[in-house]
Parts: C-alpha cells; sequence; structure tokens
C-alpha cells in the first residue's frame, strides 16, 4: 500500500523566515500531488496542486516542487507568518486517496 | 454553496451503544470520502464511494463499521456496537473527478466522537 511520510511532527520557525516541509512517497507514482492545511478542530483545506510535468508551483508566498525521481515534494512558505501556523498535509491518488502523516508549523513572533 | 456540512460536531456515547455520523456532500461531486482521524494514525481512508457505490472499503476497521450512500446528497457511516478505541475525530469529504483525478478533496469540519 501507499505510504506517505512527512518530516519530523512538528516545525517551529521564527516569523519572516522560510519553513520548509517535506514529503516523501512509495509504492506508486502518482500523476500529481496535493498540499492542504489543517486548523485545529476544521477539516484540511486544500492549497496546491503540481503535476508530475511541472517542477516547480507558486501561489502568493507558497512553493511547491515534485521531484517523481525522489519520489519526494517540498513545500516552502516564504517569509512565513504566526497565521501560517497550522498542520501541512501532502495527499496523492494512487488506488485510494492518502495523506500524508502531517507537518505541524509554528511560526513564532 | 455551503460545502460539505457533517452532522453531529461531537458525539459523546457510552461503549456499545450504536452512533451514527452524517454528511451532506457538494451538489454535483461524485466522489465522497469517510476518513478518521487520531494523533497516532493521523488521516486514514475508511472508504469511499463514486456515483452512490461503494468502492474501497478496506479501511473500515472491522464490521462494527458500516457506511450506506443512499443518494448523491447524503451518506452515513454508523458504527455498532461502539468501543472506546473508535474515538477520534471523522472527516467526510467529497470532490469531482470529472475525467480527471486531480481535483482536490473539500472537507466538513468533523464529528468529533468519545466513547466512554
Amino acid at each position: 500500500s501507499q505510504k506517505i511520510e512527512q518530516n519530523s511532527e512538528a516545525l517551529n520557525i521564527q516569523e519572516g523566515k522560510t519553513a520548509t516541509l517535506t514529503c516523501n512517497y512509495t509504492n506508486y507514482s502518482p500523476a500529481y500531488l496535493q498540499w492542504y492545511r489543517q486548523d485545529p478542530g476544521r477539516g484540511p483545506v486544500f492549497l496546491l496542486l503540481i503535476r508530475e510535468n511541472e517542477k516547480e508551483k507558486r501561489k502568493e508566498r507558497l512553493k511547491v516542487t515534485f521531484d517523481t525521481t525522489l519520489k519526494q515534494s517540498l513545500f516552502h512558505i516564504t517569509a512565513s507568518q504566526p497565521a501560517d501556523s497550522a498542520t501541512y498535509l501532502c495527499a496523492l491518488w494512487g488506488n485510494q486517496f492518502y495523506f500524508g502523516t502531517g507537518t505541524s508549523l509554528t511560526v513564532i513572533p | 454553496d455551503a460545502g460539505v456540512i457533517q452532522s453531529p460536531r461531537h458525539e459523546v456515547t457510552e461503549m456499545g451503544q450504536e452512533v451514527t455520523l452524517r454528511c451532506k456532500p457538494i451538489s454535483g461531486h461524485d466522489y465522497l470520502f469517510w476518513y478518521r482521524q487520531t494523533m497516532m494514525r493521523g488521516l486514514e481512508l475508511l472508504i469511499y464511494f463514486n456515483n452512490n457505490v461503494p468502492i474501497d472499503d478496506s479501511g473500515m476497521p472491522e464490521d462494527r463499521f458500516s457506511a450506506k450512500m443512499p443518494n448523491a446528497s447524503f451518506s452515513t457511516l454508523k458504527i455498532q456496537p461502539s468501543e472506546p478505541r473508535d474515538s477520534a475525530v471523522y472527516f467526510c469529504a467529497s470532490t469531482y473527478t470529472g475525467s480527471s483525478y486531480n481535483s482536490p478533496l473539500h472537507f466538513g469540519n468533523g464529528t468529533r466522537l468519545t466513547v466512554t
């Protein structure tokens, strides 16, 4: 079955710095990968999608990369703000829709 | 668009009782998913439907769990009998895939189930 691992359960960074989150997957070659944000007490909310033929995707302060050789996606938040504090999940369609383990990000003012 | 609606938001019940969770997907969506989230195991897919038909229920823990989708606008997840280890947040999500599987999932705000 598909296994998706995200880097360290919790990541703390100073406001203004760039946060980099990692997503590693195995056992499948997805055509695309998605990233979600989840706030406490809420369901995950879609942020970005990147296709296998796209090396990089940007949306405002967010940037996602997709390396199908390494089976890895990186999610960057530049100029981070306390409001970016949340759990971030990567996800992909295998033979079902899989989510990663999630990374809890805290941006310290 | 009201989004995916789940009810109840919180459910506290005693071990052995039947629990029914409800979900109304976004109108026009053809896929519906039920997930369970815990600190230890993260988001686990329990079952998903396509056009009201169950496609994959391999994530359903055991026979105590059952899910139905009688029509395109309603789904239920039932646990009978409930056990303390079923305590978790249960999410429903829907999406419209059309001809490609790159559509994002839209989640409800979940039902927090506590079984004592």
